[in-house]
């Protein structure tokens, strides 16, 4: 099993451009998470999903979006990057069946100039 | 708000020293997780907590968690260089995790 793979590992954007991250685990994990971490400042959450098909914000949602059409797979999109936005994005997994333990990818280092 | 407080934020021990990283926070929760994170790298989960007097144990690393107290704490023993890293710790909240910002451990000769 290869986990929770994303894709890209890194990315350059000037800002106003758009991306797409796309993270796929091969678990049969419910739900998925997108994570943000700048130094000193732990990981914060941007978007979560409880099941296929379904989303939800959370603590640093703002100009982000998310879509969950396979179970296997959470995209995170940029519509107009901004260096804000420039940080490592951490995507995890959970069965949650007995608990939360969380499963994390490998992240995507993102320099918005 | 919820907070999830760790203490110390920075931590420099010598080898063979014994030392406690706290994790503190502000709402309900009986289940609390610790994570490790290397430079560079992803985080690995080490320890679920999931009740009142929880302890897990894992080589030199022992974590505990004490819900009444709303405190968990993670006790080096003995440290070695390979435990240099970040320690996170994380509450659960029904669906979702809150971290704390970390304890970066520094392990010395």
């Amino acid at each position: 099993n290869a986990g929770v793979t994303q894709t890209p590992k890194f990315r350059v954007l000037k800002t106003g451009q758009s991306m797409t991250l796309l993270c796929a685990q091969d678990m049969n994990h419910e739900y998925m998470y997108w994570y943000r971490q700048d130094p000193g400042m732990g990981l914060r959450l941007i978007h979560y999903s409880v099941g296929e098909g379904t989303t939800a914000k959370g603590e640093v949602p703002d100009g982000y979006n998310v879509s969950r059409l396979k179970k296997q797979n959470f995209l995170l999109g940029l519509e107009s990057a901004a260096p804000s936005q420039t940080s490592v994005y951490f995507c995890a997994s959970s069965e949650v069946a007995d608990n939360n333990e969380q499963f994390f990818g490998p992240g995507t280092r993102l320099t918005v100039l | 708000e919820l907070k999830v407080e760790q203490n110390p934020l920075f931590l420099s021990m010598q080898e063979g020293k014994n030392y406690t990283i706290y994790c503190n926070y502000s709402t309900t929760s009986d289940r609390l997780y610790w994570y490790r994170q290397d430079p560079g790298k992803s985080l690995e989960s080490l320890f679920v907590l999931l009740s009142n007097g929880a302890v897990k144990q894992e080589g030199r690393l022992m974590a505990s968690l004490d819900t009444k107290a709303r405190l968990s704490t993670l006790h080096i023993t003995a440290a070695v260089h390979d435990l240099s890293a970040t320690y996170f710790c994380a509450v659960d909240i029904k669906v979702v995790l809150i971290f704390g910002t970390g304890t970066r451990l520094q392990v010395f000769p």
